[in-house]
């Protein structure tokens, strides 16, 4: 089944942990991006990468470091997690580059609470 | 700058009529418009795309989209509502860098 897994789905801990959220597809798009879910702000880009090493801020990036190493995986890191980074975080994935007109396939997000 | 507005936070719609979500966007050029659809404790699902060509975009589960340059609108619909399409939807345009750029989402509620 083609699918985008992110993990943990949930999450409680502290500041100043750091912490990895694991994002993996199947479907051997070249395109990833990580998405966080605010209430009243829809979704914001955090991340994005075009294919394997080639990474790139999106719109809110700060506090936040990603890597693609294989074309399938693509982690969020948060190096010194902070109470506002508390969130819903979405990975998503889909064929072509950034001018593509293909839809993006978005995992079932993980909830981060930062205490 | 790229944009996307979705009015209204909430649509509430009986059973068996027709519904609408509505959507406007803000972008240069031609657009990649698209709708999602979120139930709780999941991800997006795509539903619907605009690209080119006819202006009526066919989608999953009966929705539609009609795609209006002059009113630069792409609004949701479908012809009679299940109390199953209950959800939050997310209007979306495909910027610069490959980013979708959402609309803060509508909470469809739909009544038996």
């Amino acid at each position: 089944e083609a699918q985008v897994t992110q993990n943990p789905r949930y999450l409680i801990t502290v500041t100043g942990k750091k912490l990895t959220v694991t994002c993996s597809q199947n479907m051997n798009h070249e395109y990833m991006s990580w998405y966080r879910q605010d209430p009243g702000l829809g979704l914001r880009q955090i991340y994005y990468s075009m294919n394997v090493e080639v990474t790139d801020k999106g719109d809110v990036p700060e506090g936040y470091k990603v890597s693609r190493k294989e074309k399938r995986n693509f982690p969020l890191i948060l190096e010194s997690p902070s109470p506002n980074q508390t969130s819903l975080y979405f990975c998503a994935s889909s064929f072509g580059g950034a001018g593509s007109n293909q839809p993006q396939h978005f995992g079932d997000g993980t909830r981060l609470s930062i205490l | 700058a790229q944009s996307v507005a979705q009015p209204e936070d909430q649509v509430n719609v009986a059973e068996g009529n027709p519904l609408t979500v509505k959507c406007t966007y803000s972008v240069s050029g031609n657009p990649y418009l698209f709708w999602y659809v979120q139930y709780p404790n999941r991800g997006l699902q795509f539903l619907l795309k605009y690209i080119t060509g006819d202006n009526l975009v066919k989608g999953s589960y009966g929705f539609e989209a009609e795609f209006n340059k002059s009113q630069t609108s792409f609004h949701l619909k479908k012809p009679s509502a299940l109390v199953s399409d209950s959800a939050l939807y997310f209007c979306a345009v495909r910027g610069r860098r490959g980013k979708l750029i959402f609309g803060q989402g509508t909470t469809l509620q739909v009544k038996p």
